[in-house]
């Protein structure tokens, strides 16, 4: 069981938006930067969000990150078929001394 | 353009120690940041099991504690992973990736290497 908690999917039309939500505590996302990651079936997890809201270059704006209280949410709009992967949400624990995933959800662009 | 590349057995018996190393390029790891082990059960999600900081210092998940082992060997410019007695449970792909101070994120996975343990 995951510290961090995500739906287990979520599903919209191509050119929709999709949110996902990622629910923590006041040992992490409450007090910490969330990170978001997106992992296409058979590749290495990559970074689509960093420090709560930021994106890494190459990293396009319809992919957005957010965060109130001990929850996070990310963003993603204009979906594509690419867009279709499992994303993680990830931040640091103070109380187990480590970083913290959720549990993942899969996106479908139906 | 900084890569990550983990290498290591596939296949490990049970109770034996898992050892993975992780090749940095383009970048060098003593000079900043953390260096970080991560694995993925088949089918499963993302599990953290530690890190270890440009100058050595380890810090390792409590529940993996016990069994842990990191290191950097600054000479060859890479670092390593023991995983000792393992199990089934311990079977994964498992990715080394970088770890940026402060900010707690992960910029930079090399591309995995699945290690089956079985007899």
């Amino acid at each position: 069981q995951s510290v961090l908690t995500q739906p287990p999917s979520v599903s919209a039309a191509p050119g929709q938006k999709v949110t996902i939500s990622c629910s923590g505590t006041s040992s992490n996302i409450g007090i910490d930067y969330v990170s978001w990651y997106q992992q296409l079936p058979g590749t290495a997890p990559k970074l689509l969000i960093y420090e709560t809201y930021k994106r890494p270059s190459g990293i396009p704006d319809r992919f957005s990150g957010s965060k109130y209280g001990t929850s996070a949410t990310l963003g993603i709009t204009g979906l594509q078929t690419g867009d279709e992967a499992d994303y993680y949400c990830a931040a640091w624990d103070t109380s187990l001394t480590g970083e913290v995933f959720g549990g993942g959800t899969k996106l479908t662009v139906l | 353009q900084m890569q990550l590349q983990e290498s290591g057995p596939g296949l490990v018996k049970p109770s034996e120690t898992l050892s993975l190393t992780c090749v940095v390029s383009g970048y060098s790891i003593s000079s900043d940041h953390y260096w970080a082990w991560i694995r993925q059960p088949p089918g499963k999600g993302l599990e953290y099991i530690g890190i270890i900081s440009h100058n050595g210092s380890p810090f390792y998940i409590p529940s993996l504690k016990s069994r842990v082992s990191m290191s950097l060997d600054t000479s060859k410019n890479q670092f390593s992973l023991d995983l000792s007695s393992v199990t089934a449970p311990d079977t994964a792909v498992y990715y080394c990736a970088r770890m940026i101070s402060d900010y707690d994120y992960f910029d930079y996975w090399g591309q995995g290497v699945l290690v089956t343990v079985s007899s």
